[in-house]
């Protein structure tokens, strides 16, 4: 699986857009960008999933450049609940046999009021 | 709520005891997965089932570590012999062929 490159942590205002950028520049083409989140002492949660169109969901939406080698996950109004880690995944879809997830280290969003 | 169960949430045990975590599935999904999860670090992958049969083993899963799935519904994941490295946060996630439904998790830790 092609590897992902996020930041450590980043910092977002309570009501405003949150930005974590995704650099996965080994992407082949038949792999997907997926975001999960994990909430502190929750399991990681499923955000959203692209392959190189553009996508939105109730929670978010996802950015994926032309060359699909980076991408940025928006939250479009962060709370407070959006504290968590954020996962940026690349997996080929549909899953092989294994469609296991590998989870690197994460962007820690600190949502501050 | 994801409709993944995990039992206990919490376990403290001794060095060199043996503990077993239960994962229920959402009843539809036919694949199963465990991981473990240390302080600060992403989840890694220890195992998949696909209905009963453990398609899959990860290289972290010592010989201490059995899972099963025995009616391709439930599964469990035994330690034996544990040690304080084993301390971890072992989550399990159910797929019917959509994304990971991951439960809440059952955190181990080894005295």
């Amino acid at each position: 699986d092609a590897k992902t490159t996020q930041p450590t942590s980043m910092d977002c205002a309570e009501g405003r857009a949150a930005n974590l950028p995704c650099n996965h520049s080994t992407i082949s083409g038949n792999e997907y960008v997926y975001w999960y989140r994990q909430i502190h002492s929750q399991g990681p949660q499923y955000i959203i999933h692209g392959l190189k169109n553009n996508e939105t969901n109730e929670m978010a939406s996802l950015i994926i450049t032309e060359d699909r080698k980076s991408s940025t996950l928006i939250l479009p109004h962060a709370t407070l609940r959006d504290t968590a880690v954020y996962y940026c995944i690349v997996r080929p879809r549909p899953y092989n046999a294994g469609n296991m997830l590998t989870f690197g280290g994460g962007t820690r969003l600190m949502v501050k009021p | 709520d994801t409709g993944v169960s995990q039992d206990p949430r919490h376990k403290i045990t001794k060095r060199g005891q043996n503990v077993t975590f239960r994962c229920d599935p959402i009843s539809e999904h036919n694949r199963l997965y465990w991981y473990r999860q240390t302080l600060g670090q992403g989840p890694e992958f220890l195992t998949y089932f696909q209905n009963e049969a453990q398609l899959e083993k990860s290289r972290l899963l010592s010989d201490r570590f059995s899972a099963e799935r025995p009616k391709g519904s439930f599964s469990t994941l035994e330690i034996q012999r544990t040690e304080q490295g084993d301390s971890a946060m072992y989550l399990c996630a159910s797929n019917g062929g959509g994304e990971l439904f991951f439960g809440e998790g059952s955190r181990l830790t080894v005295l």
